[in-house]
Protein backbone atom coordinates (compact mmCIF):
# COMPACT_ATOMS: atom_id res chain seq x y z
CA UNK A 1 0.00 0.00 0.00
CA UNK A 2 1.30 3.88 -1.05
CA UNK A 3 2.24 5.57 2.15
CA UNK A 4 3.37 8.50 3.27
CA UNK A 5 4.69 9.76 6.62
CA UNK A 6 5.51 13.17 7.78
CA UNK A 7 7.19 13.93 11.03
CA UNK A 8 6.85 16.38 13.74
CA UNK A 9 3.27 16.57 13.09
CA UNK A 10 3.66 20.23 14.34
CA UNK A 11 6.11 22.43 15.40
CA UNK A 12 7.17 25.62 17.01
CA UNK A 13 9.85 28.10 16.24
CA UNK A 14 11.17 31.12 17.06
CA UNK A 15 10.99 33.74 14.42
CA UNK A 16 14.32 34.02 12.23
CA UNK A 17 15.48 30.18 13.21
CA UNK A 18 15.74 27.43 10.80
CA UNK A 19 13.63 24.17 10.73
CA UNK A 20 13.42 20.98 9.03
CA UNK A 21 10.91 18.93 7.81
CA UNK A 22 10.41 15.26 6.80
CA UNK A 23 8.50 12.83 4.52
CA UNK A 24 8.83 9.43 4.10
CA UNK A 25 7.35 7.68 1.55
CA UNK A 26 6.52 3.86 0.00
CA UNK A 27 5.43 4.99 -3.49
CA UNK A 28 6.45 2.79 -5.71
CA UNK A 29 6.39 3.26 -8.67
CA UNK A 30 7.57 6.83 -8.14
CA UNK A 31 6.84 9.69 -10.52
CA UNK A 32 7.22 12.60 -8.35
CA UNK A 33 7.00 14.54 -5.16
CA UNK A 34 5.80 17.74 -3.70
CA UNK A 35 6.22 20.08 -1.08
CA UNK A 36 2.67 22.02 -0.49
CA UNK A 37 2.42 25.28 2.10
CA UNK A 38 -1.31 25.52 3.08
CA UNK A 39 -2.57 28.33 4.97
CA UNK A 40 -5.31 27.62 7.61
CA UNK A 41 -8.60 27.51 5.57
CA UNK A 42 -6.95 28.06 2.32
CA UNK A 43 -5.93 25.81 -0.80
CA UNK A 44 -2.38 24.46 -0.94
CA UNK A 45 0.61 26.41 -2.62
CA UNK A 46 2.54 24.63 -4.71
CA UNK A 47 6.54 24.92 -3.28
CA UNK A 48 8.29 21.97 -4.79
CA UNK A 49 8.30 19.53 -7.33
CA UNK A 50 11.05 17.02 -7.33
CA UNK A 51 11.54 13.96 -9.93
CA UNK A 52 13.55 10.86 -9.69
CA UNK A 53 16.72 12.31 -10.59
CA UNK A 54 16.84 15.71 -8.48
CA UNK A 55 17.92 15.48 -5.28
CA UNK A 56 17.17 19.00 -4.01
CA UNK A 57 15.59 22.07 -5.11
CA UNK A 58 14.83 25.53 -3.91
CA UNK A 59 12.32 27.81 -4.17
CA UNK A 60 13.17 31.04 -1.79
CA UNK A 61 13.70 30.19 1.75
CA UNK A 62 12.12 26.52 1.03
CA UNK A 63 14.54 24.13 -0.06
CA UNK A 64 13.91 20.32 -0.47
CA UNK A 65 15.68 17.03 -0.34
CA UNK A 66 14.76 14.08 -2.15
CA UNK A 67 16.69 10.56 -1.72
CA UNK A 68 14.96 8.17 -4.02
CA UNK A 69 17.20 4.85 -2.62
CA UNK A 70 15.59 5.42 0.80
CA UNK A 71 12.42 6.99 -0.24
CA UNK A 72 12.85 10.03 2.11
CA UNK A 73 12.65 13.81 1.40
CA UNK A 74 12.90 16.92 3.78
CA UNK A 75 11.94 20.35 3.54
CA UNK A 76 14.01 23.11 5.07
CA UNK A 77 12.69 26.59 6.17
CA UNK A 78 15.67 29.03 6.31
CA UNK A 79 15.19 32.42 8.66
CA UNK A 80 11.87 31.61 9.44
CA UNK A 81 9.09 34.24 9.24
CA UNK A 82 5.50 34.82 10.98
CA UNK A 83 4.32 34.34 7.65
CA UNK A 84 5.23 30.51 7.52
CA UNK A 85 3.06 29.52 9.94
CA UNK A 86 1.04 26.85 8.02
CA UNK A 87 0.75 23.07 6.91
CA UNK A 88 3.21 21.72 4.91
CA UNK A 89 2.06 19.12 3.14
CA UNK A 90 4.03 15.99 0.87
CA UNK A 91 2.51 14.18 -2.04
CA UNK A 92 4.28 11.41 -3.79
CA UNK A 93 2.95 10.60 -7.23
CA UNK A 94 3.19 7.02 -8.87
CA UNK A 95 3.41 6.61 -12.56
CA UNK A 96 -0.20 5.76 -12.71
CA UNK A 97 -1.05 9.30 -11.83
CA UNK A 98 -2.10 8.42 -8.43
CA UNK A 99 -1.73 10.46 -5.81
CA UNK A 100 -0.46 9.43 -1.89
CA UNK A 101 -0.86 12.34 0.59
CA UNK A 102 0.89 12.79 3.55
CA UNK A 103 -0.98 14.20 7.12
CA UNK A 104 1.12 17.34 7.04
CA UNK A 105 3.40 19.35 9.10
CA UNK A 106 2.03 22.67 11.33
CA UNK A 107 4.40 24.91 11.64
CA UNK A 108 4.08 27.55 14.14
CA UNK A 109 6.55 30.61 14.12
CA UNK A 110 6.50 32.69 16.95
CA UNK A 111 7.79 35.94 17.50
CA UNK B 1 -5.01 34.51 -5.97
CA UNK B 2 -4.09 31.48 -7.98
CA UNK B 3 -6.45 32.48 -10.99
CA UNK B 4 -8.70 29.15 -9.83
CA UNK B 5 -11.93 30.35 -9.20
CA UNK B 6 -14.68 27.99 -7.36
CA UNK B 7 -18.56 28.18 -6.65
CA UNK B 8 -19.99 28.28 -3.89
CA UNK B 9 -17.83 29.46 -1.02
CA UNK B 10 -19.95 27.81 1.87
CA UNK B 11 -22.97 25.42 1.29
CA UNK B 12 -24.89 24.05 3.91
CA UNK B 13 -27.05 21.20 3.36
CA UNK B 14 -29.14 18.02 4.88
CA UNK B 15 -28.37 14.27 4.76
CA UNK B 16 -29.37 12.98 1.82
CA UNK B 17 -29.69 15.98 -0.60
CA UNK B 18 -27.56 16.48 -3.39
CA UNK B 19 -25.51 19.75 -4.22
CA UNK B 20 -23.08 20.65 -7.14
CA UNK B 21 -19.66 22.53 -7.05
CA UNK B 22 -18.06 24.93 -9.70
CA UNK B 23 -14.81 24.80 -10.80
CA UNK B 24 -13.10 27.34 -13.21
CA UNK B 25 -9.70 26.82 -13.80
CA UNK B 26 -7.06 29.22 -14.88
CA UNK B 27 -6.93 30.72 -18.06
CA UNK B 28 -5.15 28.24 -20.37
CA UNK B 29 -5.09 25.05 -18.05
CA UNK B 30 -6.46 21.79 -19.56
CA UNK B 31 -7.22 19.68 -16.83
CA UNK B 32 -9.00 20.28 -13.75
CA UNK B 33 -8.68 18.35 -10.40
CA UNK B 34 -10.43 17.81 -7.62
CA UNK B 35 -9.55 16.75 -3.76
CA UNK B 36 -11.34 16.69 -0.36
CA UNK B 37 -10.20 17.52 2.85
CA UNK B 38 -11.79 16.51 5.92
CA UNK B 39 -10.53 16.87 9.35
CA UNK B 40 -9.56 13.43 10.38
CA UNK B 41 -8.69 12.41 6.75
CA UNK B 42 -6.36 14.88 5.84
CA UNK B 43 -6.22 15.82 1.83
CA UNK B 44 -7.50 13.04 -0.72
CA UNK B 45 -7.47 13.27 -4.44
CA UNK B 46 -11.06 12.22 -5.98
CA UNK B 47 -10.39 12.94 -9.32
CA UNK B 48 -8.41 14.46 -12.63
CA UNK B 49 -9.94 15.52 -15.90
CA UNK B 50 -7.84 16.34 -19.00
CA UNK B 51 -9.41 18.35 -21.80
CA UNK B 52 -13.43 17.04 -21.21
CA UNK B 53 -11.95 13.60 -20.99
CA UNK B 54 -11.12 11.16 -16.89
CA UNK B 55 -7.94 11.37 -16.55
CA UNK B 56 -7.04 10.02 -13.11
CA UNK B 57 -9.83 8.47 -10.58
CA UNK B 58 -8.86 8.17 -6.95
CA UNK B 59 -10.69 7.94 -3.57
CA UNK B 60 -14.16 9.34 -5.14
CA UNK B 61 -17.20 7.47 -3.60
CA UNK B 62 -19.90 6.01 -6.28
CA UNK B 63 -22.01 8.81 -5.21
CA UNK B 64 -19.87 11.46 -6.05
CA UNK B 65 -19.66 12.26 -9.70
CA UNK B 66 -17.55 15.11 -11.73
CA UNK B 67 -17.40 15.85 -15.20
CA UNK B 68 -15.82 19.01 -17.54
CA UNK B 69 -17.70 21.24 -20.06
CA UNK B 70 -16.18 22.33 -23.42
CA UNK B 71 -14.91 25.51 -21.75
CA UNK B 72 -12.94 23.55 -19.39
CA UNK B 73 -14.74 24.64 -16.35
CA UNK B 74 -15.57 21.57 -13.70
CA UNK B 75 -18.66 20.22 -11.12
CA UNK B 76 -18.39 18.26 -8.87
CA UNK B 77 -21.63 16.66 -8.06
CA UNK B 78 -22.44 15.11 -4.59
CA UNK B 79 -25.54 12.95 -3.80
CA UNK B 80 -27.08 11.05 -0.96
CA UNK B 81 -25.22 13.10 1.24
CA UNK B 82 -24.00 12.10 4.52
CA UNK B 83 -22.59 13.70 7.58
CA UNK B 84 -18.98 12.61 7.40
CA UNK B 85 -19.33 14.25 3.72
CA UNK B 86 -18.72 17.30 5.33
CA UNK B 87 -15.52 19.10 4.15
CA UNK B 88 -13.00 21.17 2.34
CA UNK B 89 -13.60 20.77 -1.31
CA UNK B 90 -10.76 22.20 -3.50
CA UNK B 91 -10.15 22.00 -7.31
CA UNK B 92 -6.69 22.57 -8.80
CA UNK B 93 -6.02 23.11 -12.43
CA UNK B 94 -2.72 22.37 -14.56
CA UNK B 95 -1.85 23.47 -17.75
CA UNK B 96 -1.55 20.00 -19.20
CA UNK B 97 -2.31 16.68 -18.78
CA UNK B 98 -0.60 16.35 -15.11
CA UNK B 99 3.34 15.65 -16.02
CA UNK B 100 5.46 14.99 -13.26
CA UNK B 101 6.83 18.61 -13.55
CA UNK B 102 3.53 20.16 -13.73
CA UNK B 103 2.69 22.96 -11.09
CA UNK B 104 -1.14 22.69 -9.67
CA UNK B 105 -3.11 25.60 -8.81
CA UNK B 106 -5.66 25.22 -6.28
CA UNK B 107 -8.53 27.57 -5.82
CA UNK B 108 -9.85 28.84 -1.92
CA UNK B 109 -12.33 25.87 -1.90
CA UNK B 110 -15.97 25.35 -1.09
CA UNK B 111 -17.25 24.43 2.43
CA UNK B 112 -19.26 21.99 2.63
CA UNK B 113 -21.43 21.11 5.99
CA UNK B 114 -24.11 18.33 6.02
CA UNK B 115 -26.05 18.75 9.02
Amino acid sequence: KNQVEQSPQSLIILEGKNCTLQCNYTVSPFSNLRWYKQDTGRGPVSLTIMTFSENTKSNGRYTATLDADTKQSSLHITASQLSDSASYICVVSSNDYKLSFGAGTTVTVRA
Amino acid sequence: DSGVTQTPKHLITATGQRVTLRCSPRSGDLSVYWYQQSLDQGLQFLIQYYNGEERAKGNILERFSAQQFPDLHSELNLSSLELGDSALYFCASSVASGGPQETQYFGPGTRLLVL
